[in-house]
């Protein structure tokens, strides 16, 4: 099992610009959620999901818009970037609801000029 | 809302010498508990969990974390530090049968050899 993989691992934009952020899990997990990390601020929360089809507003989710059309994907889309969107992103998957932990990608890291 | 606070931001520790990193959340009700660590440039990774039962759990790489439900802490603990343990280490925390997690900010362990 490749577990949760994340591409692109490193990306630079200009403001302004569009990109989209892809994870992919392959452990049939129902829930996938998006986070950001900066430093001093641990992880926050961007948008989760848990189920295909649907998604949910995290604690940061303004700039940022995501989908579910496969059980396996979760993408994270950026319309118009800014630097203030300058971060590393790390996707997670957990299995369901009951108590487990989330198992973590390896983060992109985005740069916005 | 909840929030997981850790103690400290920094933590500079020599070869062999004890660790204790502070970690402390606000919920009234029942929660699981985990301590992830980040070794440099690499992703979460979990190192215990608490879910329920005997308070003091034992984790991977020699760690163990004690939940104090009156105090409302998970402190994480290793009685021998080692170079190879010098990464960041978050504390999180997800409402009993919850959707989401939240992180505290997370305390860098440098330990020099």
């Amino acid at each position: 099992n490749a577990g949760v993989t994340q591409t692109p691992k490193f990306r630079v934009l200009k403001t302004g610009q569009s990109m989209t952020l892809l994870c992919a899990q392959d452990m049939n997990h129902e829930y996938m959620y998006w986070y950001r990390q900066d430093p001093g601020m641990g992880l926050r929360l961007i948008h989760y999901s848990v189920g295909e089809g649907t998604t949910a507003k995290g604690e940061v989710p303004d700039g940022y818009n995501v989908s579910r059309l496969k059980k396996q994907n979760f993408l994270l889309g950026l319309e118009s970037a800014a630097p203030s969107q300058t971060s590393v992103y790390f996707c997670a998957s957990r299995p369901d609801p009951a108590r487990n932990e989330q198992f973590f990608g390896p983060g992109t890291r985005l740069t916005v000029l | 809302a909840q929030s997981v606070s850790q103690h400290n931001h920094h933590v500079i520790l020599s070869e062999a010498a004890s660790l204790e990193l502070g970690c402390n959340y606000s919920y009234g009700g029942t929660v699981n508990l985990f301590w992830y660590v980040q070794y440099p440039g690499q992703h979460l990774q979990l190192l215990l969990k608490y879910f329920s039962g005997d308070p003091l759990v034992k984790g991977i790489k020699g760690f163990e974390a004690e939940f104090i439900k009156s105090k409302f802490s998970f402190n994480l603990r290793k009685p021998s530090v080692q170079w190879s343990d010098t990464a960041e280490y978050f504390c999180a925390v997800n409402e009993d049968y919850g959707q989401n997690f939240v992180f505290g900010p997370g305390t860098r362990l440098s330990v020099l050899p």
